[in-house]
């Protein structure tokens, strides 16, 4: 069976330090993998995705990069944190079916990062 | 417009009620359509996909109106583990990697 992991589970950070979360998956091959965003109370802001090995989309322009060195990994990082890159970072992974179709994204645990 | 929309709630009903959440989207190209669930300060969780011709799943049915461009989930007799967040999603029109996800509808189970 698939499973993902995320670390660290949570995370509390000064302004202008640099970020580094990880996240892997296990039991699947080629997945396209997506970072997420979640503040306090609001919804899923997506961030990136990836459907191959350093084949990355951004979403939104921000301080805030990925990459995928392997197949089953995903980094997002930064150089600089703000404050505003407090939240919950999630990962998830699916797979493309065929014809185009969309599978559903399964998520890891998150991260909780706090910019102070 | 925003491309899926929730009523935020809080839906507050006692346990063994039927309660019924609806969504809109507003690309009518859209494909796939899923609700999932997410508890407090955890990661959303598939409940189910939705199917053009409705689906059930246990107590949890799901419904979909392309006419109208809706999502419906109904939870019956509820209890109060279903006491969560309940997420809309759908694929947009330009790209097939990707789902779009509604703010989420708030949903508290009293004794």
């Amino acid at each position: 069976s698939q499973t993902i992991h995320q670390w660290p589970a949570t995370l509390v950070q000064p302004v202008g330090s640099p970020l580094s979360l990880e996240c892997t998956v296990e039991g699947t091959s080629n997945p396209n993998l997506y970072w997420y965003r979640q503040a306090a109370g609001r919804g899923l802001q997506l961030l990136f995705y990836s459907i191959g090995i350093d084949q990355i989309s951004s979403e939104v322009p921000q301080n805030l990069s990925a990459s995928r060195p392997q197949d089953r990994q995903f980094i997002l990082s930064s150089k600089k944190l703000l404050l505003s890159d407090s939240g919950f970072y999630l990962c998830a992974w699916s797979v493309l079916l065929a014809a185009g179709a969309t599978d559903t994204q399964y998520f890891g645990p998150g991260t909780r990062l706090t910019v102070l | 417009r925003k491309e899926v929309e929730q009523d935020p709630g809080p839906f507050n009903v006692p346990e063994g009620a039927t309660v019924a959440f609806n969504c809109t989207y507003s690309n009518s190209a859209s494909q796939s359509f899923f609700w999932y669930r997410q508890d407090c300060r955890k990661e959303p969780k598939l409940l189910m996909s939705v199917y053009s011709s409705g689906n059930e799943d246990g107590r949890f049915t799901a419904q979909l109106n392309r006419a109208s461009q809706y999502i419906s989930l109904l939870i019956r007799d509820s209890k109060l583990s279903d006491s969560a967040t309940y997420l809309c999603v759908v694929t947009p029109m330009d790209s097939s990697y990707k789902l779009i996800f509604g703010s989420g509808t708030r949903l508290l189970v009293r004794p």
